[in-house]
C-alpha cells in the first residue's frame, strides 16, 4: 500500500532563510509525487510534481523538489522564504499501478510553516 | 479553469441525519475522491472513483457512502451522521493517468452536534 510521510508536524524559519520541508514516500516503484500548499481559508494548489526524467523540479512561487529513490524522499526547497509562504504544505504519492487503483492520490499529514519578520 | 464546486462551504447537522455532500466538476476528468481534513492528520482518503458508478474504498470508508450516476458529479453520504464526522471534506478530480494533478473544491466544513 502505498503511504506518504511528513515529519516536522509545524515548522518555524525567519523570514529570508532558506526552508526545507520533509516528505518520505511508500511505494513499490517509481511513484508520482506531488506538493501542495493550503494558505489559512484557502483551497489547495499545487506547487509542482514529479513524474520522471530530472530528478530536481521546479515549481511556482519559488520552491523546488528533489526525488531521491534510494532514500525514498521528496523534499520541498526555498532558498529565502517570504511571508506570504506561511501556510500548511501536503506530500502526496500517486499511483501508476494498473488495476482499479490507478490514480489513487494518498497525501501525508502536512506540516504548517510559521514564519517570523 | 478548472473548477471543482462543493454545495457547501458549512453545514451543521444534528446527530443521526442523513448527511449529503455533493462535488461538481467542469472538466470531464475522470477521476473524483473525497478526503477529510483534520488537524495534525493531513487529508485522509475516504472514496475515490475511476469512472462512473465505479468506485475504490480509500483508508478510512467506514460509516460514509458514495454515489456517481454521472462523470462530473460524486456524493459523499454519511448515512447517519455522528460527532467523530465532524470534520473538513475536500473534493478532488484529475484526469485518469496518474501523472497529472488533482484539482480540489473549497471544502465543506460540516459539524455534527
Amino acid at each position: 500500500a502505498q503511504s506518504v510521510t511528513q515529519p516536522d508536524i509545524h515548522i518555524t524559519v525567519s523570514e529570508g532563510a532558506s526552508l526545507e520541508l520533509r516528505c518520505n514516500y511508500s511505494y513499490g516503484a517509481t511513484p508520482y509525487l506531488f506538493w501542495y500548499v493550503q494558505s489559512p481559508g484557502q483551497g489547495l494548489q499545487l506547487l509542482l510534481k514529479y513524474f520522471s526524467g530530472d530528478t530536481l523540479v521546479q515549481g511556482i512561487k519559488g520552491f523546488e523538489a528533489e526525488f531521491k529513490r534510494s532514500q525514498s524522499s521528496f523534499n520541498l526547497r526555498k532558498p529565502s522564504v517570504h511571508w506570504s509562504d506561511a501556510a500548511e504544505y501536503f506530500c502526496a504519492v500517486g499511483s501508476n499501478a494498473g488495476g482499479t487503483s490507478y490514480g489513487k492520490l494518498t497525501f501525508g499529514q502536512g506540516t504548517i510553516l510559521t514564519v517570523h519578520p | 479553469d478548472v473548477k471543482v464546486t462543493q454545495s457547501s462551504r458549512y453545514l451543521v447537522k444534528r446527530t443521526g441525519e442523513k448527511v449529503f455532500l455533493e462535488c461538481v466538476q467542469d472538466m470531464d476528468h475522470e477521476n473524483m475522491f473525497w478526503y477529510r481534513q483534520d488537524p495534525g492528520l493531513g487529508l485522509r482518503l475516504i472514496y475515490f472513483s475511476y469512472d462512473v458508478k465505479m468506485k475504490e474504498k480509500g483508508d478510512i470508508p467506514e460509516g460514509y457512502s458514495v454515489s456517481r450516476e454521472k462523470k462530473e458529479r460524486f456524493s459523499l453520504i454519511l448515512e447517519s451522521a455522528s460527532t467523530n464526522q465532524t470534520s473538513m471534506y475536500l473534493c478532488a478530480s484529475r484526469f485518469e493517468w496518474g501523472n497529472t494533478e488533482a484539482f480540489f473544491g473549497q471544502g465543506t466544513r460540516l459539524t455534527v452536534v
